[in-house]
């Protein structure tokens, strides 16, 4: 029983480059959601999707940042011209439905932007 | 606005002690509650969780105890282990299956 999966683990890009961060939820979950965390620092919320549907995305930056979680496939968290403030450990989360509360956790994508 | 935050940065205990790690809420309308352990170079692993209908509940060498009161929540750790040396952190919800809000985490860190 495959847990949350991230793809990948560590990416570096360049400053004003994009990264594609990938979020493959557990077998069975339909709801995923995306935190960011700097080092030494709690987990912040930053989108909440159902399939092909965004229900929260309260802690999304309002520019660069967009995620999708489309009918087949990973959820994809983007972030165009990626500057280095956006380096940090994205995770994301995924639960069986709206009525559970219990969210799984992935390993996480270390971004480092240069 | 509303946050959830820890008393303590740092813990340091002895193999074979119990821990207790502490945790304060701000939002009266929370009303579930996690305790995650989060190792090094990983995400954050469930370990226990607790309904604001509760003041207590068990889990395997893991206690959490909710005090509404004052709005506080902290999670005992019987016979602490090494393998328990990680960071913890209390996460709130407020009723929909949404965003949960972190603390800042405490270390824990188990010495023989």
């Amino acid at each position: 029983n495959a847990g949350v999966m991230q793809n990948p683990r560590h990416l570096v890009r360049r400053r004003g480059q994009e990264a594609r961060l990938r979020c493959s939820p557990m077998k069975g979950h339909s709801h995923v959601y995306w935190y960011r965390q700097l080092p030494e620092e709690g987990l912040k919320f930053m989108v909440y999707l159902q399939k092909e549907n965004i229900i929260d995305e309260s802690g999304m930056p309002k520019e660069r940042f967009s995620a999708e979680f489309p009918k087949e496939g990973p959820s994809i968290l983007r972030i165009q011209q990626v500057v280095r403030g956006d380096s940090a450990a994205y995770f994301c989360a995924s639960s069986r439905g709206s009525l559970t509360y219990e969210q799984y956790f992935g390993p996480g994508t270390r971004l480092t932007v240069t | 606005g509303e946050s959830v935050g820890l008393h303590l940065p740092t813990l340091s205990v002895q193999e074979g002690d119990n821990s207790i790690i502490n945790c304060a809420y701000s939002n009266s309308a929370s009303d579930y509650f996690i305790w995650y352990k989060q190792e090094s170079g990983k995400g954050p692993q469930f370990i226990i969780d607790i309904r604001s209908n509760m003041d207590k509940r068990q889990g395997q060498r893991v206690t959490v105890l909710l005090n509404k009161t004052v709005k506080h929540l902290s999670l005992q750790i019987a016979a602490t282990q090494p393998g328990d040396s990680a960071v913890y952190f209390c996460a709130e919800n407020t009723g929909t299956a949404s965003k949960l809000t972190f603390g800042t985490g405490t270390r824990l860190q188990v010495t023989l």
